[in-house]
Formats: structure tokens, C-alpha cells, sequence
């Protein structure tokens, strides 16, 4: 099952521009984490929003959660070409997920120097 | 370091010889789970185990076994490969049992079976 859709599926910007990607999931959730991918190499994980939390920043990376709208995003600023890769948001704890995280199919982003 | 290890890293296979792929990790995590990446699917959970002896079926189990004798290990195995189980195969393990936490991924297996 498929929970988080995130959008765009690919997103091009320039080198210093800001990045902003969403996520929309189906059922109450526990938790949303947001995951990075370089090119077929393993998932980093980036930050967790718990389900009562409505914000959250890490670095350059600012996450919102809108539980209402079961929707989340991921912003990244002042992009840099090391941030190419691609983001996937999973959720947790959910009526779907009580005991795994649900990855969606992923944004992938190109950040031109 | 904090990592989590899986072997072989690339391999190549026939249809029917049967293969694991062994995950390793050293974190004391409790849960562990594998999952099979493939374009625009995204990842796809095939087993779990949220401790030893305790392992239960992910999204996409068919034609894979999995068994959690140790902690640290959690080995993959296909019985009878086919060549629609050619993927990108990733571990992961996270503190806990719930499997909601902070995950972290080993290096990506990836295999091709013809």
C-alpha cells in the first residue's frame, strides 16, 4: 500500500533558489519522516514531525505537517548542487503503518550550479 | 561507526538458484525490515522483524524468506529466484519495536536475474 504521494515528481531549480516539495498521505498517522537518496545508494534520514507538531527545522530544512489536510512539506533553502537527489516521505503509525513506515514513490531533485 | 552492512553489493544471478543476502547491524536496534525499490514504485516493505524470533510478512512477500536468530542479523533469502525479483534491495533497522522510528539504511543490494 502506498501512503505518501509526494509532488512534484521532479523539480529543476538553480543553485541558490529555494526547493519545496510535498506530500500527501491517506489515513491518521503517528509520525512523517522525510529521507534523502543520492543516486542508488542508500536512504539518509533528514527529520521526523510527529503528528502534534505543525513545524520543524533542521539546518537549511523546514518541514510542515497540516494533520487536517494530511498533508506535509519539505523545504530546502538556498539550494546547493550537493542537495540533488531524491526526497521520499514515509509515514508511521498510521492505521496502515502501526508497525512499518510507508515510503512514497519520491521527488527528484535537480539543482543546477 | 553506527552503520548497517548488507552483502554482496551487486550480483548477478540465474532463475531458480537459490541466494541470500545477509544484512548486518550495529546498533542494538530491535527492528529490522527489507525492502525492494523499483522506478516509480518507490520502496516497497517485503518483511519485518521486530525482534529476535519475531518476523511478519511487509507489502510484497512472495517468493522471499526471511529469519532473525540474532539481533544484529537479518538475512534475505530467495529460495527460487525469478527474474521480476530483479530490484534494488534495501536493510534497515531503527530502535524499537514499532518500526516508526528514525530508520537507518544499509548500502543497497543490487540484483539482476536472468
Amino acid at each position: 500500500s502506498q501512503q505518501g504521494e509526494e509532488d512534484p515528481q521532479a523539480l529543476s531549480i538553480q543553485e541558490g533558489e529555494n526547493a519545496t516539495m510535498n506530500c500527501s498521505y491517506k489515513t491518521s498517522i503517528n509520525n512523517l519522516q522525510w529521507y534523502r537518496q543520492n543516486s542508488g545508494r542508500g536512504l539518509v534520514h533528514l527529520i521526523l514531525i510527529r503528528s502534534n507538531e505543525r513545524e520543524k527545522h533542521s539546518g537549511r530544512l523546514r518541514v510542515t505537517l497540516d494533520t487536517s489536510k494530511k498533508s506535509s512539506s519539505l523545504l530546502i533553502t538556498a539550494s546547493r548542487a550537493a542537495d540533488t537527489a531524491s526526497y521520499f516521505c514515509a509515514t508511521g503509525g498510521g492505521m496502515d503503518s502501526s508497525y512499518k513506515l510507508i515510503f512514497g514513490s519520491g521527488t527528484r531533485l535537480l539543482v543546477r550550479p | 561507526e553506527a552503520q548497517v552492512t548488507q552483502n554482496p553489493r551487486y550480483l548477478i544471478t540465474v532463475t531458480g538458484k537459490k541466494l541470500t543476502v545477509t544484512c548486518s547491524q550495529n546498533m542494538n536496534h530491535e527492528y529490522m525490515s527489507w525492502y525492494r525499490q523499483d522506478p516509480g514504485l518507490g520502496l516497497r516493505q517485503i518483511y519485518y522483524s521486530m525482534n529476535v524470533e519475531v518476523t511478519d510478512k511487509g507489502d510484497v512477500p512472495e517468493g522471499y524468506k526471511v529469519s532473525r536468530k540474532e539481533k544484529r542479523n537479518f538475512p534475505l533469502i530467495l529460495e527460487s529466484p525469478s527474474p521480476n525479483q530483479t530490484s534494488l534491495y534495501f536493510c534497515a533497522s531503527t530502535i524499537g519495536t514499532s518500526g516508526n522510528n528514525e530508520q537507518f539504511f544499509g548500502p543497497g543490494t543490487r540484483l539482476t536475474v536472468l
